[in-house]
């Protein structure tokens, strides 16, 4: 199956700090990424949708000035957790899609203190 | 109608039991029914999935049972093995393979396999 990856795996951060995750598709180019976020013993929840050469469409409720979302490239696409504080914690995990599959990144464990 | 429910919340089994986990939704635009596992620590990979075409789909130890006048689909675990530790969550989408990023999760369940 496709491979989906994210850097970093895990990330403490001060308050008030900026954090990048990067997730990438390795064996497979996309033009779509999603970003999810999950919460401890909850479910995932879709945050926005990662668009390569267009802007990033995000889920209701989802603060686009806060999570901002590069598609850099085919095969990159790059969160960016602004101002973090410490109810940002989570769980956040991409995915993208291969052959009409969702394949999901290994996830990165955001802590902000 | 966007929900898809599901039950149990946890669930243990003994080494060689069948787990069964069942999940129920409204969206009768649904189309595809996925199965994912997650372990701590990971994101979650796809195990098994099924369409509303047939009413059941098996792999390995894994079978889906679709029961789509009830709205209703669920995960059978045949001769579970502690390995099928972790938490299992249904997900439905209206498009296949999900591959649009609209897949609707039910809340999870953990699953303990006691040796």
């Amino acid at each position: 199956g496709a491979v989906v990856s994210q850097h970093p795996s895990w990330v403490i951060c001060k308050s008030g700090t900026s954090v990048k995750i990067e997730c990438r598709s390795l064996d497979f180019q996309a033009t779509t990424m999603f970003w999810y976020r999950q919460f401890p013993k909850q479910s995932l929840m879709l945050m926005a949708t990662s668009n390569e050469g267009s802007k990033a469409t995000y889920e209701q409720g989802v603060e686009k000035d806060k999570f901002l979302i590069n598609h850099a490239s085919l095969t990159l696409s790059t969160l960016t957790v602004t101002s973090a504080h410490p109810e940002d914690s989570s769980f956040y995990i991409c995915s993208a899609p291969q052959g009409g599959t969702q394949y999901f990144g290994p996830g990165t464990r955001l802590t902000v203190l | 109608q966007q929900q898809v429910k599901q039950s149990p919340q946890s669930l243990i089994v003994q080494k060689g039991g069948i787990s069964i986990i069942n999940c129920a939704y409204e969206n009768t635009a649904f189309d595809y029914f996925p199965w994912y596992q997650q372990f701590p620590g990971k994101g979650p990979a796809l195990l098994i999935a099924i369409r509303p075409d047939v009413s059941e789909k098996k792999e390995g130890r894994f079978t889906i049972s679709f029961n789509k006048s009830a709205k209703q689909f669920s995960l059978h675990i045949m001769d579970s093995q502690p390995g099928d530790s972790a938490t299992y969550f249904c997900a439905a989408s209206p498009n296949y393979g999900g591959s649009q990023g609209n897949l609707i999760f039910g809340k999870g369940t953990k699953l303990s396999v006691k040796p």
